[in-house]
């Protein structure tokens, strides 16, 4: 069976420090890969997908980056966190089949900026 | 663009009663639809989800049938329980249309809270 591991589990980092999330799934190939956040009192925001190594599309600008150099390997980053970049965390996966198919989630990241 | 709308909350049932939360959509294309579940401190769950016209999916007593002429997915359930209590997202998923290999796009979340 298919499993997507995402850590660490929470981090608190001061304003001006670099991040790197990271998110890998077991148990599937060539998956869609995909980064949210999730803001205290406000729904999912998209901030990152990709369907292939090195292939990286952006929904936002901001201060975050991803890449992706394994085909199950999802990594966010950031050279300067900054107070807003506090949030929820969640990588997620499909199957590259299309639409109907939905995603699956990581247990998240809990960051926190000070 | 594709939206989904949801009741914010937070909604307060007794244990034992039933549950509705209401969903809508809009999309330019042919939707599949879902439904997630948040428990605290915890990434989402894939609840149920249903991919054409009248499908109903059903999964731990919830039900949501896809309406298109009311374009609605109203997430029920016969009898809650205190277990319950969690924050449920409404989602679609569109193809060729911001869906499928760009990520599903959500409601912001109705908060659940169950009182024994």
């Amino acid at each position: 069976s298919q499993t997507i591991h995402q850590w660490p589990a929470t981090l608190v980092q001061p304003v001006g420090s670099p991040l790197s999330l990271e998110c890998t799934v077991e148990g599937t190939s060539n998956p869609n890969l995909y980064w949210y956040r999730q803001a205290a009192g406000r729904g999912l925001q998209l901030l990152f997908y990709s369907v292939g190594i090195g292939q990286i599309s952006s929904e936002v600008p901001q201060n975050l980056s991803a890449s992706r150099p394994q085909d199950r390997q999802f990594i966010l980053s950031s050279k300067k966190l900054l107070l807003s970049d506090s949030g929820f965390y969640l990588c997620a996966w499909s199957p590259r089949t299309g639409t109907g198919s939905p995603l699956h989630f990581g247990n998240g990241t809990r960051l926190t900026v000070t | 663009g594709d939206s989904v709308t949801q009741m914010e909350g937070p909604v307060t049932l007794s244990e034992e009663a039933f549950l509705t939360i209401n969903c809508t959509y809009t999309a330019t294309g042919y939707p599949s639809l879902f439904w997630y579940v948040q428990y605290p401190g915890e990434g989402l769950q894939l609840l149920l989800k249903a991919t054409k016209a009248d499908d109903k999916g059903s999964n731990k007593g919830f039900e949501a049938t896809y309406r298109k002429e009311t374009t609605s997915f109203h997430l029920e359930k016969g009898s809650v329980q205190v277990s319950d209590s969690a924050v449920y997202f409404c989602a679609l998923s569109v193809l060729g249309s911001g869906g499928g290999a760009d990520g599903l796009t959500f409601g912001k979340g109705t908060h659940l809270i169950i009182q024994p």
